[in-house]
């Protein structure tokens, strides 16, 4: 059965850069037409999309995050990874590693792990 | 950009009601809509895909129904373990965006 992992960092210091990464078991993470994604959510409150990426390395971002992430993947590893520049207080959140149906649909998500920007 | 208006914020129901939940886009999305559950300290599931498709293993109870920009999801028999938040996604694909509404948190009465 498809599992994904989130690893990383539980605690960033302001202005510097989060970095996760999510291991995909129990399946192929070469896909089609599967993409691998990243989403977030505050404490309290809803979910933002932060960007997919296809096996192929196309990415795709939030335009509200945009000049601040990346997105790649290592497929030999069955990995992939967020790094997210110049944090603040508004980045802590949970952040999921999920698989994207045809990059529209999260339909299989990991457990989350909690990043808290504080110095 | 498409905004997505989830009502209500909150609802609060008796064993056996039956629930509606209703997603608004600020344009027309086609079905380009998924519905989710997510239960206190765990990740969103993914329960209806498509604006009507029923994901594999979740109980014929859940339904979605709409298209362009009035949508509905509905429990027929609220059950205990349905308590949770539930969210709307849109998605786009030119470009591609996925839009989250605001969630609706059911409570049992």
């Amino acid at each position: 059965q498809l599992q994904l992992q989130e690893s990383g960092p539980g605690l960033v210091k302001p202005s510097e850069t989060l970095s996760l990464t999510c291991t995909v078991s129990g399946g192929s993470i070469s896909s089609n037409p599967y993409h691998w994604g990243w989403i977030r959510q505050p404490p309290g409150k809803g979910l933002q999309w932060i960007g997919n990426i296809y096996y192929s390395g196309t990415t795709y971002y939030n335009p509200s995050l945009r000049s601040r992430v990346t997105i790649s993947l290592e497929t030999s590893k069955k990995q992939f990874y967020l790094n997210l520049t110049s944090v603040t207080a508004a980045d802590t959140a949970v952040y999921y590693c999920a698989k994207i149906l045809r990059g529209l649909i999260p339909d299989h998500w990991g457990r989350g792990t909690l990043v808290t920007v504080s110095s | 950009d498409i905004q997505m208006t989830q009502s209500p914020s909150s609802l609060s129901a008796s064993v056996g009601d039956r629930v509606t939940i209703t997603c608004q886009a600020s344009q027309d999305i086609s079905i380009y809509l998924n519905w989710y559950q997510q239960k206190p300290g765990k990740a969103p599931k993914l329960l209806i895909y498509d604006a009507s498709n029923l994901q594999t293993g979740v109980p014929s109870r859940f339904s979605g129904s709409g298209s362009g920009t009035d949508f509905t999801f509905s429990i027929s028999s609220l059950q205990p373990e349905d308590i949770a938040t539930y969210y709307c996604q849109q998605y786009d694909n030119l470009p591609l965006r996925l839009t989250f509404g605001g969630g609706t948190k059911v409570e049992i009465k």
